[in-house]
């Protein structure tokens, strides 16, 4: 399976201002996923991310609150934009099956 | 997907003795079934998987059953040692090969001496 460098790994930020994460893949993957996980809760996919076309969001989340950048094989962003205390979660990148359904890190965000 | 609570629920063994971890998932299309172990401050790891041709899937301590008549999968850990203790899910999703998973509630196992 393929190994997954996600960073930051954890920030807190002051409310209204904009933290992009990113994920770096030691291998060409078509899709990468995108994951949400609430204190204390489980895992809510955000959103698909395909190399060349745009990101499709899940329900509940939308591309100008959560904008992706998958601008080539082995790369993408998530970005969290304005972001509130509601935000405060983990966020975390994964690969599909091809590729072992491996999770990045995680990126544990806390605005303050 | 399914909903989620606030709360994990917790089961706590003794060092030693063997854990049950229960799961019931919601799509009855689903094809392939994971198992993760989540330690704090890290990312899902990968324990086991089954696809759904299969009822029984073992691995080095660990055993993966699943009925699908009920939508249910079971998750369980020989000899549990304190290293065990973290947060389990499981993870459902159809056919292997480029979908998104959903995962279960999650169940917090704590190990005690």
């Amino acid at each position: 399976s393929a190994v997954i460098s996600q960073k930051p790994s954890r920030d807190i930020c002051q409310r209204g201002t904009s933290l992009t994460i990113q994920c770096q893949v030691d291998s060409q993957v078509t899709m990468m996923f995108w994951y949400r996980q609430q204190p204390g809760q489980s895992l809510t996919l955000i959103a698909t991310a395909n190399q060349g076309s745009e990101a499709t969001y899940e329900s509940g989340f939308v591309i100008d609150k959560f904008p992706i950048s998958r601008p080539n094989l082995t790369f993408s962003t998530l970005t969290v934009s304005n972001m509130s205390p509601e935000d405060s979660s983990i966020y975390l990148c994964s690969l599909g099956g091809d590729y072992g359904y491996t999770f990045g890190s995680g990126t544990r965000l806390t605005v303050v | 997907g399914e909903s989620v609570g606030l709360h994990l629920p917790t089961l706590s063994v003794q060092e030693g003795d063997n854990s049950i971890i229960n799961c019931a998932y919601s799509n009855s299309a689903s094809d392939y079934f994971i198992w993760y172990k989540q330690e704090s401050g890290k990312g899902p790891q990968f324990i086991i998987d089954i696809r759904s041709n299969m009822d029984k899937r073992q691995g080095q301590r660990v055993t993966v059953l699943l009925n699908k008549t009920v939508k249910h999968l079971s998750l369980q850990i020989a000899a549990t040692q304190p290293g065990d203790s973290a947060v389990y899910f499981c993870a459902e999703t159809f056919s292997n090969s480029g979908y998104a998973l959903n995962f279960g509630k999650g169940t917090s196992l704590l190990v005690t001496p």
